[in-house]
């Protein structure tokens, strides 16, 4: 069974950091392509960013780039989001999903963990 | 940007309603549009993806249709489990972008 469990959401300042992790399981992690999508309280989805199967290639949305990277460890099965100079408009339940195979659409999600960024 | 507009953004409907959504991309994207289901405080559930294609384990009660920039979401008989909000995507190209979704609420 495909999972995907996320952490290291909270609560941090303006201008603070943090790095969320997502631990998968039950399928070949290194196969596939990853994303993060977040949703701001009471709003829709948004894609954040996405990285291929050797962490080679990475996309981002235009808001997150330059603060926010994202990697993988393969040996570990995990996906990180480290995300810096954070605004309060970046408050949002953050999920891991998996990219379909050959295609930049998602098949599973995790639960997803709360940032929220205020002082 | 692709802008991806869902109309309408809420619905009220009765069990064993037929219940079309409908999603337009700001460009044509050929077939490369997803369907989501999200319930409150859950994560999103993949329903539909290369316009039509259901997802495994989805019931054939769902149905997508449409290519370049008209789709819809078809939900043939709804039921009690249906009720959520629904969210198109588009992934044609960067950035990956979403509709503002439609809620489907009981009548």
């Amino acid at each position: 069974e495909v999972q995907l469990v996320e952490s290291g959401g909270g609560l941090v300042q303006p201008g603070g950091s943090l790095r969320l992790s997502c631990a998968a399981s039950g399928f070949t992690f290194g196969s596939y392509w990853m994303s993060w999508v977040r949703q701001a309280p009471g709003k829709g989805l948004e894609w954040v960013a996405n990285i291929n199967q050797d962490g080679s290639e990475k996309y981002y949305v235009d808001s997150v780039k330059g603060r926010f990277t994202i990697s993988r460890d393969n040996a570990k099965n995990s996906l990180f989001l480290q995300m810096n100079s954070l605004r309060a408009e970046d408050t949002a339940v953050y999920y891991c999903a998996r990219d379909m195979l050959w295609s930049r659409t998602f098949d599973y999600w995790g639960q997803g963990t709360l940032v929220t960024v205020s002082s | 940007d692709i802008q991806m507009t869902q109309s309408p953004s809420s619905l009220s409907a009765s069990v064993g309603d037929r219940v079309t959504i409908t999603c337009r991309a700001s460009q044509g994207i050929s077939n490369y549009l997803a369907w989501f289901q999200q319930k409150p405080g859950k994560a999103p559930k993949s329903l539909i993806y290369a316009a039509s294609s259901l997802q495994s384990g989805v019931p054939s009660k769902f149905s997508g249709s449409g290519s370049g920039t008209d789709f819809t979401l078809t939900i043939s008989s709804l039921q009690p489990e249906d009720f959520a909000t629904y969210y198109c995507q588009q992934y044609n190209s960067y950035p990956l972008t979403f509709g503002g979704g439609t809620e489907v609420e009981i009548k």
